[in-house]
């Protein structure tokens, strides 16, 4: 049962370009979104949140926007640099309730970006 | 910066025999918990644990798992006699309070157990 999905396993942009990755939710009890990056060997690593009462969440090169009646969020990056190369995770979680705080993670897209 | 560290980095052990990870949070956190990923998959929720007992648990965390906060600043979980399907990585993250702003939470590195 994947309550948050995220259906491309990788993606690959050129230096400079826009990275959108996308994420998709089934659980109507979600209501706070955080994406994570993940180097190989390494735990992973908060990027952005945002929360279900906003649209948009932006932070230098990293903008979140939710859509709540798609049950859709995507992550942008722009300019996308070679060091943003790794895999990236959304995760969600209710904001009420014994299960607050605690993160579903989708799969994971591994993003390349090339020089 | 503040980190949470994970010990040991990588831990090979005998289907069947116990082990322990060891995990030392933030020192003002407050709500501890522990993940998994296995190779290839989606990171896990096992269980979350607040004011020195288990807030929640999932489907995955049996009872051949527990956890343990034994002083003020470990934070353990033990999985009793391991089968080969609990080889994964074991990931140990801390935050600092209930509110929303707080859930971007940190993770350590992690501790990758291998049951051979």
């Amino acid at each position: 049962d994947q309550q948050v999905k995220q259906n491309s396993p990788s993606l690959s942009v050129q230096e400079g370009r826009i990275s959108i990755l996308n994420c998709d939710y089934t659980n109507s009890m979600f209501d706070y979104f955080l994406w994570y990056k993940k180097y190989p060997a390494e735990g992973p690593t908060f990027l952005i949140s945002i929360s279900s009462i906003k649209d948009k969440n932006e932070d230098g090169r990293f903008t979140v926007f939710l859509n709540k009646s798609a049950k859709h969020l995507s992550l942008h990056i722009v300019p996308s640099q070679p060091g943003d190369s790794a895999v990236y995770f959304c995760a969600a979680s209710p904001s009420y309730g014994g299960s607050q705080g605690n993160l579903i993670f989708g799969k994971g897209t591994k993003l390349s970006v090339k020089p | 910066e503040p980190e949470v560290t994970q010990t040991p980095s990588h831990q090979v052990t005998q289907m069947g025999q116990e082990v322990i990870l060891r995990c030392v949070p933030i020192s003002n956190h407050l709500y501890f918990y522990w993940y998994r990923q296995i190779l290839g998959q989606k990171v896990e929720f096992l269980v979350s644990f607040y004011n020195n007992e288990i807030s929640e648990k999932s489907e995955i965390f049996d009872d051949q798992f527990s956890v343990e906060r034994p002083d003020g600043s470990n934070f353990t979980l033990k999985i009793r006699s391991t089968k080969l399907e609990d080889s994964a990585m074991y990931f140990c993250a801390s935050r600092p309070g209930r509110t929303i702003a707080n859930y971007g939470y940190t993770f350590g590195s992690g501790t990758r157990l291998t049951v051979v």
